[in-house]
């Protein structure tokens, strides 16, 4: 079975710095995608970022990037200038290619200094 | 965007009644939908994903006669939880994806349940 690991429960950064998350995963597939969900207080999970396996570049979004090693089954988030809406607990995610299941890690809280 | 609509947003009720969360596509048709429970601090923990126009499919340890699902349409999947419990007070999650399988799933603004 396929498992995704979030192994910062909690991480904190100074605001405009950067913070990288880490998320590592195990499966036997070669074909998924993979992905960090932000969830604010508000609850609403809001995707931020998006990672298909077959592709070699890393996804970017704005200030959020993501350092994809894929024989190391490792996806890590990168968030720059981190502002304080950046604050959010932040789910990484894998969907095997042809499932449409989506498996969550534990998450990780964000917390943004001023 | 694709949006997704859940309803209620909170509820509270009395052990023993039976309560229905709803989940809509609101500008795109969804075959299939997830429901999702988290419980306080905790990640998403799948339940069953629900398949317009026939059975839903549960995971592993969650009871079919509890929470019955019904995704009468290609825009409403509904999640009932009957006979409530507070071992049932959660959070639930709905979610949809607009397109095949590789699509983002984009998620409700779930429901928190609180059984008295």
């Amino acid at each position: 079975a396929q498992t995704v690991t979030q192994s910062q429960p909690e991480m904190s950064v100074q605001e405009a710095e950067t913070v990288t998350l880490s998320c590592t995963y195990d499966t036997s597939e070669s074909d998924y995608y993979l992905f960090w969900y932000k969830q604010p207080p508000s609850r609403q999970m809001i995707l931020v970022i998006r990672q298909e396996a077959y592709k070699q570049q890393n996804a970017t979004e704005n200030r959020f990037s993501v350092n994809f090693q894929k024989a190391a089954k490792s996806f890590s988030l990168k968030i720059s200038d981190s502002q304080l809406g950046d604050a959010a607990m932040y789910f990484c995610a894998y969907n095997a290619g042809g499932s449409e299941k989506l498996v969550f890690g534990k998450g990780t809280k964000l917390t943004v200094n001023p | 965007g694709a949006v997704v609509s859940q309803h209620p947003s909170w509820v509270i009720c009395k052990s023993g009644t039976s309560v229905k969360i709803e989940c809509r596509s609101l500008d795109f048709q969804a075959t299939t939908m997830f429901w999702y429970r988290q419980f306080p601090k905790q990640s998403l923990m799948l339940m069953a994903t629900s398949n317009e126009g026939s059975k839903a499919t549960y995971e592993q340890g969650v009871e079919k006669d509890k929470f019955l699902i019904n995704h009468a349409s290609l825009t409403l999947s509904t999640l009932t939880v009957t006979s409530a419990h507070p071992e049932d007070s959660s959070f639930y999650i709905c979610s949809a994806r607009r397109g095949s399988y590789n699509s983002p799933l984009h998620f409700g603004n779930g429901t928190r349940l609180t059984v008295t």
